[in-house]
């Protein structure tokens, strides 16, 4: 069984340019999670999908980042425009529906904004 | 959720078990205690959860205390690639939504 694949693996781009990460869940998993590190903090949540429905997105900074999951699969997270604290790795996990304490994460996309 | 608090880091000798604990005071009777590990470049991996049973499966054991202030997570045969950050996560309901990640345990398996 595939895991939770992410592209980029690795992203650097200059302030004030934008850079969509994109995540693919496990296939039949409906839940599906967006979390990063920034430098030296702990792993935040981001937001969470179910299908492709928002259900819980209070961890997200602010409205320059913008989560999608058109048709409950793949998810894309945008961030426009990139700030220098934006750097980080930005995880996704997946898990199915009644199980959602059981996240399967995937390698993380570092993000660079110099 | 309820806030937990683990030793920053530890050692274990290889083929040795390890015993990493966490407290949890103000758990409430419907917080689950999810354990959660991250070898370093990858992403967090679950490891086992628990309500107030102890809880085996094929990668550790979960021991709760009878109060439920604080657990232990048992790895039995500590290898070098259980290396690694453990994270002890207290969570409502059965399904956790959002996770909670605080700083961790560093295990350091010693060869």
């Amino acid at each position: 069984e595939a895991g939770v694949t992410q592209f980029p693996s690795h992203s650097v781009i200059e302030k004030g340019q934008t850079v969509t990460l994109r995540c693919d869940p496990i296939s039949g998993h409906d839940n599906l999670y967006w979390y990063r590190r920034v430098m030296g903090k702990e792993i935040k949540f981001l937001l969470h999908f179910v299908k492709e429905s928002k259900q819980d997105e209070s961890g997200m900074p602010n409205n320059r980042f913008l989560a999608e999951r058109t048709g409950g699969t793949y998810s894309t997270l945008k961030v426009q425009p990139a700030e220098l604290e934006d750097s980080g790795v930005y995880f996704c996990a997946s898990s199915p529906i009644g199980r959602g304490y059981e996240q399967y994460f995937g390698p993380g996309t570092r993000l660079t904004v110099t | 959720d309820a806030k937990t608090t683990q030793p920053t880091s530890m050692d274990c000798a290889e083929g040795r078990a390890a015993n990493l604990p966490c407290n949890h005071s103000t758990i409430s009777g419907n917080e689950y205690v999810y354990w959660y590990r991250q070898i370093h470049s990858q992403g967090p991996q679950y490891i086992i959860h628990g309500l107030k049973n102890n809880e085996t499966n094929e990668m550790a054991s979960l021991i709760i205390t009878e109060d439920r202030k604080s657990s232990t997570l048992i790895l039995p045969h500590a290898t070098l690639r259980d290396t690694a950050v453990y994270y002890c996560i207290v969570s409502l309901s059965g399904s956790a939504r959002q996770l909670t990640f605080g700083s961790g345990t560093q295990l350091t398996v010693l060869p």
